[in-house]
């Protein structure tokens, strides 16, 4: 079964701390994986995606294709860094693009 | 820039009543999707539309329907509103071009059925 697994609900860190969300996904196929976030009262929005592996607010993620994972990482984390983080699973089913989305953790960056 | 907007951001009915949630994107996308958010499942997909008068299920359609008129709108229906059915409602949408999986999220409609 496809699946996206986020295991934190939340995660509470200091400003300045290194931060790494976890996310673990099934899939049979060739995967795409996404990191969506949410910041408060504002709109979900996509942040980065593992095919361009770009850095996006300084966070990165790397496909680790044999442990199955797609953690979000940041050296340094910042109190703007605050929101719902979504990992999130690209598939294609039925001729269709749509997403799964694993349960979502929190960040909270504490001054 | 997207922009995709939804009638409403805070909506309470009561157990019973049918419930109309609009969504409208202006970036003329031709798939559009419906998810409701709640704390520790996250997203889930009830219905999205690839194209007008065209609908597929979800992973969580039962309770639900849709409707795509226009091009540009895309409505849930609570047929029968009932109180697990209590929740964030996210319109998305997205085009065929550009990032085949990058949606474009409304501001959430938190439906409260009491």
């Amino acid at each position: 079964a496809q699946r996206v697994t986020q295991p934190e609900k939340l995660l509470s860190v200091f400003k300045g701390a290194p931060v790494e969300l976890k996310c673990n996904y099934s899939y049979s196929g060739s995967p795409e994986l996404f990191w969506y976030v949410q910041y408060s009262r504002q709109r979900l929005q996509l942040l980065l995606r593992h095919i361009s592996r770009e850095s996006i607010k300084g966070f990165t993620a790397d496909l680790n294709k044999g442990e199955t994972s797609f953690h979000l990482k940041k050296p340094f984390a910042q109190e703007e860094d605050s929101a719902m983080y979504y990992c999130a699973l690209g598939r294609t089913a039925g001729g269709y693009n749509k997403l799964i989305f694993g349960a979502g953790t929190r960040l909270a960056v504490h001054p | 820039d997207v922009k995709v907007t939804q009638s409403s951001r805070y909506l309470v009915k009561r157990t019973g009543e049918k419930v109309f949630l609009e969504c409208v994107q202006d970036m003329d996308h031709e798939n559009m999707f419906w998810y409701r958010q709640d704390p520790g499942l996250g997203l889930r997909l009830i219905y999205f539309s690839y194209d007008v008068k065209m609908k597929e299920k979800g992973d969580i359609p039962e309770g639900y329907s849709v409707s795509r008129e226009k091009k540009e709108r895309f409505s849930l229906i609570l047929e029968s509103a009932s109180t697990n059915q209590t929740s964030m409602y996210l319109c998305a949408s997205r085009g065929t071009g550009g990032i085949v999986y990058e949606q474009y999220f409304g501001p959430g409609t938190r439906l409260t059925v009491t």
